[in-house]
């Protein structure tokens, strides 16, 4: 079946530093999304992209899609403590089932 | 509240008992879903409804779980004979079939077996 893998698991950055996260699937993906979970907290969507080698911003965040449909990245530049929370990456590849990655656990110190 | 709601917030019960779980969707939303979060994971997912259809179970979805849609309305998730490796959070989550398909999740269920 699908699998959507991202790395790093975990990461602690100094406020003002970026912080980057990838996300691969072991299949073709019609579409992906990415969420935010906040500890305690239930996901978040942030933005779907469709396209292959779409890129879009959100303020701070820029979301990439590979140019296969089998990967993407979430870069967000000087981070701040608001930042903190576990960023998932989900996929369809085509059913009606979002696979969603192990996320990324981020850190933020002031 | 217009948002996904979810029912109980947290149940704690003894190894063996059945459970259930009720989600209320987005009122307009013709897709709900069902995933399971343990800690450090993401979401797994386990069914979804389109409309009152349950279209699609995952592997997860032992024969101890079932799901219902009735009307097409609000969900419930049953888990019969709970067993310790089911504590998790039950997590429900609702879309209106489009070209955006962006899930909102409840705050979910959270399940502790004893």
């Amino acid at each position: 079946g699908q699998q959507v893998m991202q790395i790093p698991q975990y990461q602690h950055v100094q406020e003002g530093e970026d912080f980057t996260t990838y996300c691969n699937s072991s299949t073709t993906l019609s579409n992906i999304q990415w969420y935010k979970q906040r500890p305690g907290g239930h996901p978040v969507f942030l933005i779907q992209l469709v396209k292959s080698g779409e890129v879009k911003k959100q303020k701070r965040l820029t979301f990439q899609f590979g140019e296969a449909k089998k990967n993407s990245s979430l870069h967000i530049t000087a981070t701040q403590t608001t930042d903190v929370g576990t960023y998932f990456c989900a996929g369809y590849s085509g059913y009606s089932t979002l696979t969603f990655g192990k996320g990324t656990m981020l850190l933020v110190s002031p | 509240d217009t948002g996904v709601s979810q029912d109980p917030r947290h149940k704690i019960t003894k190894r063996g008992q059945n459970v259930t779980f009720r989600c209320d969707p987005i009122s307009e939303h013709n897709r709900l879903y069902w995933y399971r979060q343990t800690l450090g994971q993401g979401p797994e997912f386990l069914t979804y409804f389109q409309n009152e259809a349950q279209l699609e179970k995952s592997r997860l979805l032992s024969d101890r779980f079932s799901a219902e849609r009735p009307k097409g309305s609000f969900s419930t998730l049953e888990i019969q004979r709970t067993e310790q490796g089911d504590s998790a959070m039950y997590l429900c989550a609702s879309t209106l079939l489009g070209p955006l398909e962006e899930l909102f999740f409840g705050e979910g269920s959270r399940l502790t077996v004893l």
